[in-house]
């Protein structure tokens, strides 16, 4: 059975840091490009980051950009954000989900996804 | 950036009703287009991926259509568990961007 679950979140102060942890489980993790969405409180869903099966690209919505790193250590079956210079803005459950990739293109669709975990930035 | 727009923002139908939600991408989104719902406190689940392909276990009352930047998802014949949140979403592109969702209530 395929599995993500989330762990990492919590209160953190304007300015302050936390690094969010997804375990992956039920599937070969490598073989998938894997992505952070995040959802506000009461808003839409958002896209934040993704990363190549082996690490060596990875991409950002503008707004994270510079202050969010998105990792993945594939022996440990594990995908991780690191949030820096966190502000009031970045407050939202944060997703991790993974996308088959049939075609090697990075396109498609999340068929998984985490059961989500709450960050909250606020003083 | 490919911007997303769903309408409408929300909606009232009843049990048995045909529901029809439509997604609109600011270019081509080449059919990467998926349709997610979500229910309340729960993450989102995948309903149509590729404009138009169901996913595997979900309800043949959903379905997809659409090509280039209109897209339509439909639920022929609403059920309770149907009401819910759907999110269209584009693929195609970095960012991977998401419509405002389509609120689906109880009238």
């Amino acid at each position: 059975e395929v599995q993500l679950v989330e762990s990492g979140g919590g209160l953190v102060q304007p300015g302050g840091s936390l690094r969010l942890s997804c375990a992956a489980s039920g599937f070969t993790f490598s073989d998938y490009w894997m992505h952070w969405v995040r959802q506000a409180p009461g808003k839409g869903l958002e896209w934040v980051a993704k990363i190549k099966q082996d690490g060596t690209e990875k991409y950002y919505v503008d707004s994270v950009k510079g202050r969010f790193t998105i990792s993945r250590d594939n022996a440990k079956n594990s995908l991780y954000l690191q949030m820096n210079s966190l502000r009031a803005e970045d407050t939202a459950v944060y997703y991790c989900a993974r996308l088959p990739d049939f075609y090697g293109s990075g396109r498609g669709y999340f068929d998984y996804w985490g059961q989500g975990t709450l960050v909250t930035v606020s003083s | 950036d490919i911007q997303m727009t769903q309408s409408p923002s929300s909606l009232s139908a009843s049990v048995g009703d045909r529901v029809t939600i439509a997604c609109r991408a600011s270019q081509s989104t080449n059919n990467y287009l998926n349709w997610y719902q979500q229910r309340p406190g729960k993450a989102p689940n995948l309903l149509i991926y590729g404009a138009s392909n169901l996913q595997s276990g979900v309800p043949s009352r959903f379905s997809g259509s659409g090509s280039g930047t209109d897209f339509t998802l439909t639920i022929s014949s609403l059920q309770p568990e149907d009401f819910a949140t759907y999110y269209c979403q584009q693929s195609y592109t970095t960012p991977f961007t998401f419509g405002p969702g389509t609120k689906v209530d109880i009238k």
